[in-house]
């Protein structure tokens, strides 16, 4: 059974703290991991993995793909109360969307 | 500006009435999902579409059933409401893009609430 499992489930940092977020992933037929931020709306698009080991990078935010370990993180630094969200992570497996449980964080001033 | 729309974002219905809930989108997407979210499960595929009269079960399937009669709209369809229904529902779209684009494109959610 295809599963995404994304730790942790909650955590809350300072400003400026960096943050982790992981997601770990068994599926068959892997195209791609995705990862979106969710505020009080509609998920939106962060970024699309499809190789190892090439980061992607979008201000402070970043993400990596290990296809061997199959899992994959995303890096938040000099975290801003603004990056308070529940972060999703999904794996495409050729056109079906399996999300994880999702990892909330709250940055506190 | 790309756009999904959804009919409703907050609605409440009764045990055992027929609802429909509706998706629009304007990007010209093959293919179309809804999702319910519920709080530590995460988003849950119910149907999706790759094409018009097209449709896949999703992980959850059963109560639901969909529609999809033109290329731009997607319907959800609980045929008979039951409490463990109430959920926030999202309808996404993603092209079909054979270079591996699948971003998905949600709309701003339907709270649906069974009573």
């Amino acid at each position: 059974e295809d599963k995404v499992v994304q730790s942790p489930l909650s955590l809350v940092v300072h400003e400026g703290d960096t943050v982790t977020l992981n997601c770990s992933y068994e599926v068959t037929n892997f195209r791609s991991l995705l990862w979106y931020k969710q505020e009080k709306k509609a998920p939106t698009f962060l970024f699309m993995l499809t190789s190892s080991g090439i980061e992607k990078k979008s201000g402070r935010l970043s993400s990596i793909l290990d296809k061997k370990e199959l899992f994959s993180i995303l890096n938040i630094t000099a975290t801003q109360t603004g990056d308070s969200a529940v972060y999703l992570c999904a794996v495409d497996s050729w056109g079906k969307f399996q999300f994880g449980a999702g990892t909330q964080v709250v940055v506190t001033p | 500006d790309v756009k999904v729309t959804q009919s409703s974002r907050y609605l409440v219905k009764r045990t055992g009435e027929k609802v429909f809930l509706e998706c629009v989108q304007d990007m010209d997407h093959e293919n179309m999902f809804w999702y319910r979210q519920d709080p530590g499960l995460g988003l849950r595929l119910i149907y999706f579409s790759y094409d018009v009269k097209m449709k896949e079960k999703g992980d959850i399937p059963e109560g639901y059933s969909v529609s999809r009669e033109k290329k731009e709209r997607f319907s959800l369809i609980l045929e008979s409401a039951s409490t463990n229904q109430t959920s926030m529902y999202l309808c996404a779209s993603s092209p079909l893009d054979g270079r591996g684009n699948n971003e998905q494109f949600f709309g701003p959610g339907t709270r649906l609430t069974v009573l």
